[in-house]
């Protein structure tokens, strides 16, 4: 079945260190999404890809950066520069097409600094 | 920039009663507006959808929206809820061209407690 992949489910880091989360689709999706969630906040957008070799900043794309050298592929990287960055991340990705998007979510890592 | 409000955080349902979430979103254009659902460490399932045409919206589940242009809503409901629908859901408006094609806005959720 066709579906996002995002690994590890959990993740710990230490200050200081830079991780990357991997979020892998086999929909063929042209456009792939990173958001944030914390409690009480909702989703935020970070990055965004619409098509390979392209990507765009979200809302709070700071202390972060991205990759999208292939189209099933969007792996996130959080950097040192993130002052906090523990939190659920969610990756998703989208037909983007016919002005009728099907977004489909992975599960989700939880990242949390220690 | 478009928004999306959900005034209530948490909402608490004795089971087999209805159910209304709110939702107000404001954006220039006709918006694309979606309801996920959350269940507690998972990911994001997609409830229902608007783009255009018939303004009352029929989902998964036994869920329902209408959109509302005058009032800027698009109100979730089920008219008899299960033990197995609390949950978090989420309202979420679609920007760019495509309906989302630069990411959707979400609101901050509402948490659906159900009473025995």
């Amino acid at each position: 079945d066709g579906g996002i992949t995002q690994s590890p489910k959990y993740l710990f880091r230490k200050e200081g260190q830079n991780v990357t989360l991997s979020c892998e689709q086999n929909l063929n999706h042209d456009a792939m999404y990173w958001y944030r969630q914390d409690p009480g906040q909702g989703l935020r957008l970070i990055y965004y890809s619409q098509i390979v070799n392209d990507f765009q900043k979200g809302d709070i794309a700071e202390g972060y950066s991205v990759s999208r050298e292939k189209k099933e592929s969007f792996p996130l990287t959080v950097t040192s520069a993130q002052k906090n960055p523990t939190a659920f991340y969610l990756c998703a990705s989208s037909r983007n097409t016919g002005g009728n998007p099907g977004y489909t979510f992975g599960s989700g890592t939880r990242l949390t600094v220690v | 920039a478009q928004s999306v409000t959900q005034p209530d955080i948490h909402i608490t349902v004795s089971e087999g009663a209805s159910l209304e979430l709110r939702c107000n979103y404001s954006y220039g254009a006709t918006p694309y507006l979606f309801w996920y659902v959350q269940s507690p460490g998972q990911g994001l399932q997609l409830l229902l959808k608007y783009f255009s045409g018939d303004t009352l919206v029929q989902g998964i589940k036994g869920f329902e929206a209408e959109f509302k242009r005058s009032q800027s809503s698009f109100n979730l409901r089920k008219p008899s809820v299960h033990w197995s629908d609390a949950a978090e859901y989420f309202c979420a408006v679609g920007a760019g061209s495509g309906g989302g094609a630069d990411g959707l806005t979400f609101g901050k959720g509402t948490h659906l407690i159900i009473q025995p």
